[in-house]
């Protein structure tokens, strides 16, 4: 079992649609999470990042967290055409980070 | 501005031959990082280093090789006994090391590798 899963996708959903990422883990040692945004060609680019469980808002962008059920989320809302990338979850521990495989998200116009 | 730069973009490269990408910031980050990421899979870590000197393996060092005889430089070789060496690789830097998942990574544009 990867210690880390999250669907690649690809997701494709219409512009000013709400979108959910989700990215599951196994090991209750990771006390740290994030969300990376990737463009084609790019680096990834850090979205969020937060340590707890609950919400955490950033404009259009929450990142969900349950402990409980060891599930992330990334919602968007109001998508746009440049929320087109992919989406990596990062869990980290005190020694080490993992990254999902990515979910590949398409805004149609 | 400050950030992470990476060359060259594209390299190709024949087989049997070592090559080295180039990984250099500005943003006086203590720790560097070397990632590979391959279509599915996610970015897994080839060598990280805390301090000048000193580096330590990642979960797929074999094959690899780095150095760090600069804060701002954490050039990558490619050797020939790495087997599947075709991937798009990324360097990342934050402020402290470890490989703690407490630490923020700023990425490099990265380098897209094709071997021959």
């Amino acid at each position: 079992q990867k210690e880390v899963e999250q669907d690649p996708g690809p997701l494709s959903v219409p512009e000013g649609a709400i979108v959910s990422l989700n990215c599951t883990y196994s090991n209750s040692a990771f006390q740290y999470f994030m969300w990376y945004r990737q463009y084609s060609r790019k680096g990834p680019e850090l979205l969020m990042y937060t340590y707890s469980s609950g919400n955490k808002e950033d404009g259009r962008f929450t990142a969900q967290v349950d402990k409980s059920s060891k599930y992330i989320s990334l919602f968007i809302r109001d998508s746009q055409p440049s929320d087109s990338a992919t989406y990596l979850c990062a869990i980290g521990s005190a020694s080490k980070i993992i990254f999902g495989s990515g979910t590949r998200l398409s805004i149609r116009p | 501005d400050g950030g992470i730069t990476q060359s060259p973009k594209y390299l190709f490269r024949k087989e049997g031959q070592n090559v080295t990408l180039s990984c250099e910031q500005n943003l006086n980050h203590d720790a560097m990082y070397w990632y590979r990421q391959d279509p599915g899979q996610g970015l897994r870590l080839i060598y990280y280093s805390q301090i000048v000197n000193d580096f330590q393996k990642g979960d797929i060092a074999e094959g690899y090789s780095v150095s760090r005889e600069k804060k701002e430089s954490f050039p990558l070789t490619v050797t020939s006994a790495q087997k599947n060496p075709t991937a798009f690789y990324l360097c990342a830097s934050s402020t402290t090391g470890g490989g703690s998942g407490a630490n923020v990574l700023t990425f490099g544009a990265g380098s897209r590798l094709t071997v021959l």
